[in-house]
Formats: structure tokens, C-alpha cells, sequence
């Protein structure tokens, strides 16, 4: 069962281009986390939210923005993409219980 | 800023051997997670501890939290090639809400 969705899966884009990310969950969880994961980094924090208007910077926010449209819902936008943003994003929530997260499937994003 | 170590990075390892992966961590934390990771896939949720000395075990895996030490261990028993993926460990702050993700521990397990 597909409780946190991401789409696209796959995107390649052009430098200078403004891209979307989206996240929604059917878990009913108000906490949503954006992160990118690169090869021999692990994942760092782009973003996160504790409901519609809390929104948050994480460890490396810089060039990205978020929206969160509803408690279903948190989007990752990136106004002018460039290469080194090339990587893979996932979205997670926050459980109620031990506070663990869960993930999407991730976004596989190419910046050419 | 909390940071995350995990080692060894690469552990390539024989069916039926034994084997620990280790996850330091540099500031108090009352909370850690381990993940599992197949190529091209998501994370899933292994295990996770919540107080000193906690110990839990799943199959072939077990995990283990060292809240003095900032240490946990992910300990792989008579390895299978299905426990072939990346293990990642994952620390949240005392009373926050942010995890940081060790670097991960790709292990391949040969037949």
C-alpha cells in the first residue's frame, strides 16, 4: 500500500529550469520532511513541516522552496535547477509513535 | 550540529558469516533508527530503539543502543544474500524533532 507517494519518479530537466516535486500521504501524519540523498552522503534535510503553516530550513535549504497545500500534501520546488541539485529526493512523515519516519519511493532528478 | 558515523562504508561479506555494523553519534540523542535500502528503492524501517540498552532482533539482524557510548549496532547473523542492500542509521535529538542519517553501510553478501 503506497502511504507517502512522490511523483514524478523520474524527471531530467535543463539548467535554469523551475521544477516541482510533489508528496502526499494517506497516513493522516501533520509532520512532512524533504530530503536529498547523494551517493556517499546519506540524507540531509532540505525541509520539513509540522502542519500547514509551520514550515521549516533544514541542513541545506538553500536553492529549494516548499509548500505545504494541505496536511496531505508537501511540495518541493526548485526555481532555477542546477546540476549539483541532480540527486535523490524523498519524501517521509513522522509517526505519532516513536516519532519514526516513513518514506516515499523517492524522485530520481537530473539536471543537465 | 549532530553527527553521524557509520562504518565500516563497504562490507562485502560471505553467506553464513558473521558480521557488525557500528553507528556513533556525536551529541545526547534518546532516539535511533535503523533503515534498510535496496538499490534504486525506498527506506524501510528496520528497528527502533528508544532507551539505553535496548536490543532487538528481526530475523538475521540485530540491534543494539549504547546511549553513553553514543553507539549503536546493527549485528548481521549467518548472512543470506537477501540481507544484500544498504543499512542506514538515523538519530534524532533529544526531544527534537530532525533525524540525521549516518552515510550508510553498503553490504553485499556473496554465495
Amino acid at each position: 500500500d503506497a502511504d507517502v507517494t512522490q511523483t514524478p519518479r523520474n524527471r531530467i530537466t535543463k539548467t535554469g529550469k523551475r521544477i516541482m516535486l510533489e508528496c502526499s500521504q494517506t497516513k493522516g501524519h501533520d509532520r512532512m520532511y524533504w530530503y536529498r540523498q547523494d551517493p556517499g552522503l546519506g540524507l540531509r534535510l532540505i525541509y520539513y513541516s509540522f502542519d500547514v503553516k509551520d514550515i521549516n530550513k533544514g541542513e541545506i535549504s538553500d536553492g529549494y522552496s516548499v509548500s505545504r497545500q494541505a496536511q496531505a500534501k508537501f511540495s518541493l520546488s526548485l526555481e532555477s535547477a542546477i546540476p549539483n541539485q541532480t540527486a535523490l529526493y524523498f519524501c517521509a512523515t513522522q509517526g505519532f509513535s516513536y516519532n519514526e519516519q516513513f518514506f516515499g519511493p523517492g524522485t530520481r532528478l537530473t539536471v543537465l | 550540529e549532530l553527527k553521524v558515523e557509520q562504518n565500516p562504508l563497504f562490507l562485502s561479506m560471505q553467506e553464513g558469516k558473521n558480521y557488525t555494523i557500528y553507528c556513533n553519534y556525536s551529541t545526547t540523542s534518546d532516539r535511533l533508527y535503523w533503515y534498510r535500502q535496496d538499490p534504486g528503492k525506498s527506506l524501510e524501517s528496520l528497528f527502533v530503539l528508544l532507551s539505553n540498552g535496548a536490543v532487538k532482533q528481526e530475523g538475521r539482524l540485530m540491534a543494539s543502543l549504547d546511549t553513553k557510548a553514543r553507539l549503536s549496532t546493527l549485528h548481521i547473523t549467518a548472512a543470506v544474500h537477501d540481507l544484500s542492500a544498504t543499512y542506514f542509521c538515523a538519530v534524532g535529538l533529544l526531544g527534537g524533532n530532525q533525524f540525521y542519517f549516518g552515510t550508510g553501510t553498503s553490504l553485499t553478501v556473496i554465495p
